[in-house]
């Protein structure tokens, strides 16, 4: 039982351009969205949340949409840099434990 | 300010052995959680620690697997007579309770391999 899904295992995009990745979940009673980052052999890296009561927070280069009606929260990221390329994993806070998607991994071309 | 840290980075052995993991999680971290990852998926849940109580078990942790936090502090993960699906790399991570978005600190994890 999935509750937190992303459905594009890649992404490609050209430096300087906008970087958009996308994440559903199920389950109405997630009180925290929050994006993670991950560099090979590194463990993940908070990036930026959203509390479920907002539609959006941005912090720099990073903006974080959320639509509840439609149970989907987006990762913006402008310009994108080659720095940028990693695994992007969104998650789900719920009672005790938060739920990982299966992770999008970005690559940002020169 | 030092993270947290997972010891050993890479363990190999042998179907049947024990393994103990250990995981230091940043000081003033309330809550640990283990987490275990395979190849192409996110980190799935299998633990929970509040200061030395575990708090909840994922139903997927069979009774091979266990965990404990004496005093608060460090935390081990067994695994006794592992198998071959166990292979995976086992994630902990801290946080404080008072961090309402409760943000994780993860290590770098510990590379299981059973042959």
């Amino acid at each position: 039982d999935q509750q937190v899904k992303q459905n594009s295992p890649s992404l490609s995009v050209q430096e300087g351009r906008i970087s958009i990745l996308n994440c559903d979940y199920t389950n109405s009673m997630f009180d925290y969205f929050l994006w993670y980052k991950k560099y090979p052999a590194e463990g993940p890296t908070f990036l930026i949340s959203i509390s479920s009561i907002k539609d959006k927070n941005e912090d720099g280069r990073f903006t974080v949409f959320l639509n509840k009606s439609a149970k989907h929260l987006s990762l913006h990221i402008v310009p994108s840099q080659p720095g940028d390329s990693a695994v992007y994993f969104c998650a789900a806070r719920g009672s005790f434990k938060t739920i990982f998607g299966a992770g999008t991994r970005l690559f940002v071309k020169a | 300010d030092t993270g947290v840290s997972q010891d050993p980075r890479h363990k190999i052995t042998k179907r049947g052995q024990n393994v103990t993991f250990r995981c230091d999680p940043i000081s003033e971290h309330n809550r640990l959680y283990w987490y275990r990852q395979t190849l192409g998926q996110g980190p799935e849940f299998l633990t929970y620690f509040q200061n030395e109580a575990q708090l909840e078990k994922s139903r997927l942790l069979s009774d091979r697997f266990s965990a404990e936090r004496p005093k608060g502090s460090f935390s081990t993960l067994e695994i006794q007579r592992t198998e071959q699906g166990d292979s995976a790399m086992y994630l902990c991570a801290s946080s404080q309770s008072r961090d309402r978005a409760e943000k994780l600190f993860f290590g770098s994890g510990t590379q299981l391999s059973v042959l």
